[in-house]
C-alpha cells in the first residue's frame, strides 16, 4: 500500500462549484498533515495545514480524521484560478524532517 | 530575493555524462532536501540534510551523491546519466523546530529540468 494515496482526477467542475478532494496515508504513527498546490511547471507551495479540529482559510476547508486515517479538502465557489494539482503531503516524523507527497489531484475550474 | 534558489533551471544531456544541479537557500534554515518529480507528476523524496548531515536516503542509486558544505547548500550530483533519470530535480528547505513542533511548510526552489537523450 503506498503511503500517501489520492485520486488523481482530473477534476473538471465549472466556476462556482464545490469540489471535494480526498487523500489517505497508511503510516498511522503520522504526526502532521498539510495540502499543498502546484501550478503547472512551477514548484509546490503550501495552501494549508490539516488539524484534528478541522480548519479553514477562505474558501478553502481541511478536515483529518485519525481513526480512517483520511484527509480530505473542500474547496467551495471555485475560481479559474483554482486550476493546479492539490497535493496531500504526510509528516511521519516528529522533528518533521520526513515529508511524503501524494501524487496529488488536478483540478481544471472553466468558465 | 530568492529565497531557494537552484541552477541550472535546465539542463539537456547525453548518457553517460556527469552533471551536477546546485541550491542555495538564504533562509537560514536548517534543513534542506532533493525531491524528484518523474513524467507522471509524482514528487519523490531522494535525500534530506539537517545541519550538512544526511538523515534521509531514501532508495536512490548510488550514482546520485548529494553533497552539503554547509547548511545553506545542497548540491545534486549524478554520475553516469540514464535515460530514466530525466525528470524535474526540486530543491527544497524547512526549519525543523524540535520535537512536535513543525510548521510543514517546505521552500522550493523552481526545479532543474533535466533531459537525458
Amino acid at each position: 500500500r503506498k503511503e500517501v494515496e489520492q485520486d488523481p482526477g482530473p477534476f473538471n467542475v465549472p466556476e462556482g462549484a464545490t469540489v471535494a478532494f480526498n487523500c489517505t496515508y497508511s503510516n498511522s504513527a503520522s504526526q502532521s498533515f498539510f495540502w499543498y498546490r502546484q501550478d503547472c511547471r512551477k514548484e509546490p507551495k503550501l495552501l494549508m495545514s490539516v488539524y484534528s479540529s478541522g480548519n479553514e482559510d477562505g474558501r478553502f476547508t481541511a478536515q483529518l480524521n485519525r481513526a480512517s486515517q483520511y484527509i480530505s479538502l473542500l474547496i467551495r465557489d471555485s475560481k479559474l484560478s483554482d486550476s493546479a494539482t492539490y497535493l496531500c503531503v504526510v509528516i511521519l516524523n516528529q522533528a518533521g524532517t520526513a515529508l511524503i507527497f501524494g501524487k496529488g489531484t488536478t483540478l481544471s475550474v472553466s468558465s | 530575493d530568492t529565497a531557494v534558489s537552484q541552477t541550472p533551471k535546465y539542463l539537456v544531456t547525453q548518457m553517460g555524462n556527469d552533471k551536477s544541479i546546485k541550491c542555495e537557500q538564504n533562509l537560514g534554515h536548517d534543513t534542506m532536501y532533493w525531491y524528484k518529480q518523474d513524467s507522471k507528476k509524482f514528487l519523490k523524496i531522494m535525500f534530506s540534510y539537517n545541519n550538512k548531515e544526511l538523515i534521509i536516503n531514501e532508495t536512490v542509486p548510488n550514482r546520485f551523491s548529494p553533497k552539503s558544505p554547509d547548511k545553506a547548500h545542497l548540491n545534486l550530483h549524478i554520475n553516469s546519466l540514464e535515460l530514466g533519470d530525466s525528470a524535474v530535480y526540486f530543491c527544497a528547505s524547512s526549519q525543523a523546530l524540535g520535537e512536535g513542533v513543525n510548521t510543514g511548510e517546505l521552500f522550493f526552489g523552481e526545479g532543474s529540468r533535466l533531459t537525458v537523450l
